[in-house]
């Protein structure tokens, strides 16, 4: 299985901008890039994902390198409240055994 | 908008006790998939149901079982209860083949005790 790796965690001021890196050195051609976040004592929730070029929703950007080996969670302007684990995931396309495999997130602190 | 709705949100059982967890998923998605998170660990895939069939399954002990009932709410079984099995247990639901994301309930946090 392709496998995602990012920092353990990150710290940024509060209204600052914030990019969340996450390399995938293995992803194949059919692998959406999923973001999820959890927030203390919450359950996980849907950010954002992509497959080849930039997504922009309400929430955050996604922004993916050209090879596809590794993207970007942006985060436009940081509030205390995303503070939480930000997890980047791949997906399979059309796969009947498709389910998220939670990895090793990185914990945001946001800095008042 | 409706969200995943989990029952109850916190439950208390002793050693060796069984416990049953509700989910009720957005009205229209299909599909149903458990997770359990451990104290400091990331939510661990359980099992997950499509069209009230088992449609794949991860780490979930032989003790638990699981079942996605006509009307598509889910219910997770767990028997024999260990002090290990204490952890927060979270439904998600989607529509199959979709890429849109799951959309997470709240949690049921399971203490044994």
């Amino acid at each position: 299985d392709a496998k995602t790796t990012q920092p353990n965690s990150m710290e940024s001021n509060e209204e600052e901008p914030v990019h969340l890196p996450c390399n995938h050195s293995t992803i194949s051609g059919t692998d959406y890039i999923h973001w999820y976040r959890q927030l203390p004592s919450q359950g996980p929730e849907y950010v954002i994902h992509g497959l080849t070029s930039n997504v922009n929703n309400r929430m955050a950007s996604l922004a993916i390198a050209e090879d596809r080996k590794s993207s970007t969670l942006i985060l436009h302007r940081a509030t205390l409240r995303d503070a939480a684990v930000y997890y980047c995931i791949l997906r399979l396309q059309m796969n009947r055994d498709d389910k998220i495999i939670f990895g090793k997130g990185t914990r945001l602190h946001i800095l008042p | 908008a409706a969200g995943v709705i989990q029952s109850p949100r916190h439950l208390i059982k002793e050693k060796r006790e069984t416990a049953t967890l509700k989910c009720y998923p957005i009205p229209r998605h299909d599909t149903v998939y458990w997770y359990q998170q451990g104290p400091g660990q990331d939510p661990q895939f359980l099992i997950s149901f499509y069209e009230k069939m088992q449609s794949d399954k991860g780490s979930i002990p032989d003790r638990f079982s699981a079942q996605q009932f006509s009307d598509y709410h889910s219910e997770l079984n767990m028997s024999s209860l260990e002090l290990g099995d204490s952890a927060l247990y979270f439904c998600a639901s989607s529509t199959y083949g979709t890429y849109y994301g799951y959309t997470f309930g709240s949690g049921t946090r399971l203490t044994v005790v």
